[in-house]
């Protein structure tokens, strides 16, 4: 089993359409992030998660939402989906000084 | 601010040849260097971190403060090691702990 689970693999939304993408993790770890991923642009930090109490705002945050329900659980939301926000996401956790672990990647397309 | 420079978007070498994957960093306090590599299919993972100086995979990076490089080497490429490498800057600040990812280099091994 994975010890990062993001869901769904792949999501085609419509313009406008309140989406929420998910991730679990099974490490145990305090800090959760995500990331977007474009073509030519690297990763892009949303937002961010050092515990449950706590959420930052990445470089990119605008028309994002997170959600930390529990230490295990961190939840991005699309409040109304735009085309641009059509990308390969990724949910991350570490611990400390370790790198990353890393999801799979939720592909979402906006059309 | 701290960010992350990949010069080479594509690199292309052939199988047994040497391959450097050059990574450039501006960060004012003392940061700590990551490489992640991405297989095709696959999940982003952390190949190596300068802290530990290890060799993965054959792969190793040194941190050059006075260049304020990571370059990534191995002295003889394998087709396997054909993927997307990213190159990650976190500050060396147990607080702060969110990496500034480069652009990624999409390296090819040709037989």
């Amino acid at each position: 089993d994975a010890d990062v689970t993001q869901t769904p693999r792949n999501r085609i939304t419509k313009t406008g359409k309140r989406i929420m993408l998910e991730c679990s993790q099974t490490k145990g770890h305090d800090r959760m992030y995500w990331y977007r991923q474009d073509p030519g642009l690297g990763l892009r930090l949303i937002y961010y998660s050092f515990d449950v109490k706590d959420i930052n705002k990445g470089e990119i945050s605008d028309g994002y939402s997170v959600s930390r329900q529990a230490q295990a659980k961190f939840s991005l939301s699309l409040e109304s989906a735009i085309p641009n926000q059509t990308a390969l996401y990724f949910c991350a956790t570490s611990q400390h000084a370790y790198g990353y672990t890393f999801g799979s990647g939720t592909r979402l397309t906006v059309v | 601010a701290q960010r992350v420079t990949q010069p080479e978007k594509l690199l292309s070498v052939f199988k047994g040849a040497p391959v450097e994957l050059k990574c450039n960093y501006s960060y004012s306090g003392s940061p700590e260097l990551f490489w992640y590599v991405q297989y095709s299919r696959q999940r982003l993972q952390l190949l190596l971190r300068h802290i530990s100086r290890e060799s993965i995979k054959g792969f190793t990076a040194d941190l050059n403060k006075g260049e304020t490089s990571f370059h990534l080497k191995k002295p003889f490429a394998q087709e396997e090691d054909s993927a997307m490498y990213y190159c990650a800057l976190r500050p060396g600040n147990t607080n702060a702990g969110k990496s500034t990812f480069g652009d990624g280099t999409t390296l090819t091994v040709k037989p």
